[in-house]
């Protein structure tokens, strides 16, 4: 079955310095691959997505670029900011039952950034 | 426009009580998909429906739990009796369904404590 693997948080960071969070997934097929973001007290958000292998999601100045060798979405930012303090979730989407395809969450990455 | 809409946004009952939480997804969107979201747990996808109708209802915990749709723009989500361990955050998320759609957009949630 599908899964993700997410790297192990909490991560904390001062302002101004850069991000990584690590995913990894196990899939069948071509999944799409996303990152969420959760702010506190809040639902999830897009954060970006990429259907097809090398491709590179961004926005808001956070990339990944899915990389079907190594089946990683890793999540990068060059300069974090205190407002980016959240919770970050890898996801894949892969065809179950029924014609929706259904999102496969990895355990999501707590980010503090400190000023 | 508005997004996916829950309610209530907070629900403090006492176990053994009857507990109904509400969705309104995006218009146009014709699938829904409920989700519960704990520390120990993570995010887990409980039900979800295509076009009204139930398609993968795997995730329910069990019996006491039960999802409806009546029409396309709403769902609720009952737990009948509640229990102190069904304490989390509920969130519905809403998409329209495809081969080529695959983004889900969630709702703000309903935390849910149950003493």
């Amino acid at each position: 079955g599908n899964s993700v693997t997410q790297m192990e948080g909490p991560v904390t960071l001062s302002e101004e310095a850069f991000l990584t969070i690590n995913c990894t997934y196990t899939a069948t097929g071509y999944p799409s691959l996303f990152w969420y973001v959760q702010y506190p007290g809040e639902g999830l958000q897009l954060l970006l997505k990429a259907t097809k292998a090398d491709d590179k999601g961004s926005n808001k100045g956070f990339e990944a670029t899915y990389r079907k060798e190594t089946t990683s979405f890793h999540l990068e930012k060059g300069s974090v900011q205190v407002s980016d303090s959240a919770v970050y979730f890898c996801a894949l989407s892969g065809i179950s039952s029924g014609s929706a395809r259904q999102l496969t969450f990895g355990s999501g990455t707590q980010l503090t950034v400190l000023p | 426009d508005a997004g996916v809409i829950q309610s209530p946004r907070h629900e403090v009952t006492e176990m053994g009580q009857e507990v109904t939480l509400r969705c309104k997804p995006i218009s146009g969107h014709n699938s829904l998909f409920w989700y519960r979201q704990t520390m120990m747990r993570g995010l887990e996808l409980l039900i979800y429906f295509n076009n009204n109708v139930p398609i993968d209802d795997s995730g329910m915990p069990e019996d006491r739990f039960s999802a409806k749709m009546p029409n396309a723009s709403f769902s609720t989500l009952k737990i009948q009796p509640s229990e102190p361990r069904d304490s989390a955050v509920y969130f519905c998320a809403s998409m329209t369904s495809g081969f080529s759609t695959d983004t889900q957009y969630f709702g703000p949630g309903t935390r849910l404590t149950v003493l």
